[in-house]
């Protein structure tokens, strides 16, 4: 069965550094979507992205994140100072018209 | 604006027996209502959805859930639950379909052999 696919697993990064996650979504679905989860807190939508433009974003989605669609393969979610208070679960899901598929996630820890 | 209330962060149940984990919702249009389930270092996999058609929906791994809207309660049950169904549980709610998915906080179920 297709998937979503999440690089790195865990990133660790230092305060002010620009992090970039990256998301494989699955090949014919055409909405992207960023969430985070905080450790023991919701999982907290962020952004969500369909026919390379931002459709949704949350408060939480501030100037510091962006996403891009750079290829025809690839999601990204880059944060571009990051903050003690990023360090989370970030879930990258895709979609056609159906449920969310989600990817196993990435853990950010920011030092 | 969606809300899901997960009733008990933290479920026990011994191997066989019943499983109930509780999520109320709050919506001011029809929702579209959904439970996820996340196993340790994995993803969230979709359990079930109910989207308006049948308000009994079944799922996967013999899990089932009841739309009740006088109660505006979405519970996910199992008849006997099973070792390998000890994961974290989340509830979550749609006005438009999928996007966006506001989810609960989460139950975690433990079971006892």
């Amino acid at each position: 069965e297709p998937e979503v696919t999440q690089t790195p697993s865990h990133q660790v990064t230092q305060m002010g550094q620009e992090v970039i996650l990256r998301c494989v979504p699955i090949s014919n679905h055409l909405y992207f979507y960023w969430y985070r989860q905080i450790l023991g807190q919701k999982v907290e939508f962020l952004v969500s992205f369909y026919n390379n433009e931002i459709s949704e974003k949350s408060e939480i989605f501030d100037d510091q994140f962006s996403v891009e669609r750079p290829d025809g393969s690839n999601f990204t979610l880059k944060i571009r100072s990051t903050k003690l208070e990023d360090s989370a679960m970030y879930f990258c899901a895709s979609a056609d018209r159906g449920p969310l598929h989600f990817g196993n996630g990435t853990r950010l820890t920011v030092t | 604006a969606q809300s899901v209330t997960q009733l008990g962060s933290h479920v026990s149940v011994s191997e066989g027996a019943l499983v109930l984990l509780r999520c109320n919702y709050s919506s001011s249009v029809p929702p579209y209502l959904f439970w996820y389930v996340q196993y340790p270092n994995q993803g969230l996999q979709l359990l079930l959805k109910y989207t308006s058609a049948a308000t009994l929906v079944k799922g996967i791994n013999g899990f089932e859930a009841e739309f009740k809207k006088s109660e505006t309660s979405f519970h996910l049950t199992k008849p006997s639950a099973h070792m390998s169904d000890a994961a974290e549980y989340f509830c979550a709610v749609s006005d438009r379909g999928n996007t966006p998915l506001v989810f609960g906080k989460g139950t975690r179920l433990s079971v006892i052999a």
